[in-house]
């Protein structure tokens, strides 16, 4: 069975500065994907960023990159140059890489970014 | 803008009520995802669909019964719900079900559903 484990329920970050969110996952798949997905109040689940376990370089997507460590089981997020639209509440997840169909959502942080 | 798109955003229903949430997509995804929300919790996959068929059902209840008409669009009927079911409804799709980047889910606004 796979988990994800988000430890931060709560982040605060000042406009323009870095900010990491931390995931750490549990699986004993040899491939599998993680994600992060962005909800605000709205509701809407904006998907940010992908790294499969096999890709050797972090990926990145403007401000978000994700940094991946293999062996600590880790897929932390992080923003850099945060903006006052970046509070929302941060899912990571996770998948097989056999398909995608069975997202695994962590418990979600939730970001507030102050002027 | 989201490409998924879901109606209503917000319903309300009494417990002996039949209604109808509807999503619909027009990226030529072809797997289709319901997803449920209750507050301050992560989303929970219910039913998957893949090429208009049902691949996945994670045990729901028969009072919720999807119903994928074509490829682009997805409807979940609602039938003698219960106080318990109101939660966000999240509609998903993704241009298949392998696991590629190329298969990353694109979420839906979802639809704010109170059970009364």
């Amino acid at each position: 069975a796979q988990k994800i484990t988000q430890t931060q329920p709560g982040m605060f970050v000042q406009e323009k500065e870095a900010v990491t969110l931390d995931c750490t996952y549990d699986t004993s798949d040899q491939s599998y994907g993680l994600f992060w997905y962005k909800q605000p109040s709205s509701g809407e689940m904006i998907f940010l960023i992908y790294q499969g376990s096999y890709d050797e370089q972090n990926a990145t997507e403007g401000r978000y990159s994700l940094n991946f460590q293999k062996a600590r089981k880790s897929a932390n997020l992080v923003i850099s140059a945060s903006q006052l639209g970046d509070s929302a509440m941060y899912f990571c997840a996770m998948s097989p890489n056999t398909g995608f169909q069975k997202l695994v959502f962590g418990t979600g942080t939730r970001l507030l970014v102050s002027p | 803008d989201t490409e998924v798109t879901q109606t209503p955003k917000h319903l309300v229903m009494g417990m002996t009520n039949k209604k109808s949430l509807k999503c619909e997509q027009h990226m030529g995804h072809r797997a289709m995802y319901w997803y449920k929300q209750k507050a301050k919790k992560p989303p929970e996959l219910m039913f998957v669909y893949s090429y208009e068929k049902l691949s996945i059902n994670e045990s729901v209840p028969s009072r919720f019964s999807p119903e994928c008409p074509n490829s682009s669009l997805l409807n979940l009927h609602l039938h003698a719900l219960q106080p318990e079911d109101s939660a966000l409804y999240l509609c998903a799709s993704s241009q298949g079900t392998g696991g590629t980047g190329a298969n990353v889910l694109t979420f839906g606004a979802g639809s704010r559903l109170t059970v009364l």
